[in-house]
């Protein structure tokens, strides 16, 4: 969606190197959500969003939403070939109704 | 996290036949559903909204009378893809919205459902 741009489109990283990911919408984010797809299967879900300037953190992956309520950031710290996949943000954008637009992913490749 | 399951994960059926995928909230209760569309190497687009005891709004685009869409529990929400051609053949799959509880909002995507329409 255009109201929704992810950055980068794709990334290759060495194990153990930090990385983030961006998300920035156009829009005020009612809620924002990170998940890991991988090609052709559902999607896991890592972190919900929803206050300015909050963040959450689960084992080594921090997301973080700005004050504005404009934009997040997905950081994973110390990479690992299990970290390998498609993250997608997506967006609510609606007043907190759950229907989500989605970025167009960012392909994450871990080099062992 | 909360768990949400899609079946069939793959089907293969005939231009001109239904397909009838469903949505099952296995640990919750959810009164909203979301189905979405997935094309190869594209990321996901909302269909339509599915509401448990009523009629589901659907988005700009998108056929109702094509996707017809049943949310008769609070654990199920179908689709039923209609007369099924092969521009239809595409990744389905449907999220389920936790509501209460600490995690209230926090939304859960089943495995999708992958339609080849031959």
């Amino acid at each position: 969606s255009q109201e929704l741009e992810q950055s980068p489109q794709s990334l290759i990283v060495q194990e153990g190197k930090n990385l983030t990911i961006n998300c920035t919408s156009s829009k005020t984010l009612y809620g924002l959500y990170w998940y890991k797809q991988k090609y052709g299967e559902g999607l896991i879900f890592l972190m919900m969003l929803q206050k300015g300037g909050e963040e959450k953190s689960h084992e080594k992956i921090t997301a973080k939403l700005d004050e504005k309520k404009q934009q997040s950031s997905l950081h994973i710290t110390a990479s690992q070939p299990s970290h390998a996949g498609i993250y997608l943000c997506g967006a609510d954008i609606s007043g907190n109704t759950g229907k989500l637009i989605f970025g167009q992913g960012t392909t994450l490749q871990v080099k062992p | 996290g909360a768990v949400v399951s899609q079946h069939p994960s793959w089907v293969i059926c005939k231009s001109g036949t239904s397909v009838k995928i469903e949505c099952r909230s296995l640990d919750f209760q959810a009164t909203t559903m979301f189905w979405y569309r997935q094309f190869p190497k594209q990321s996901l687009m909302l269909m339509a909204t599915s509401n448990e005891g009523s009629k589901a709004t659907y988005e700009q685009g998108v056929e109702k009378d094509k996707f017809l869409i049943n949310h008769a529990s609070l654990t199920l929400s179908t689709l039923t893809v209609t007369s099924a051609h092969p521009e239809d053949s595409s990744f389905y799959i449907c999220s389920a919205r936790l509501a209460g509880g600490r995690n209230t909002g926090e939304l859960f995507f089943g495995e999708g459902s992958r339609l080849t329409v031959l």
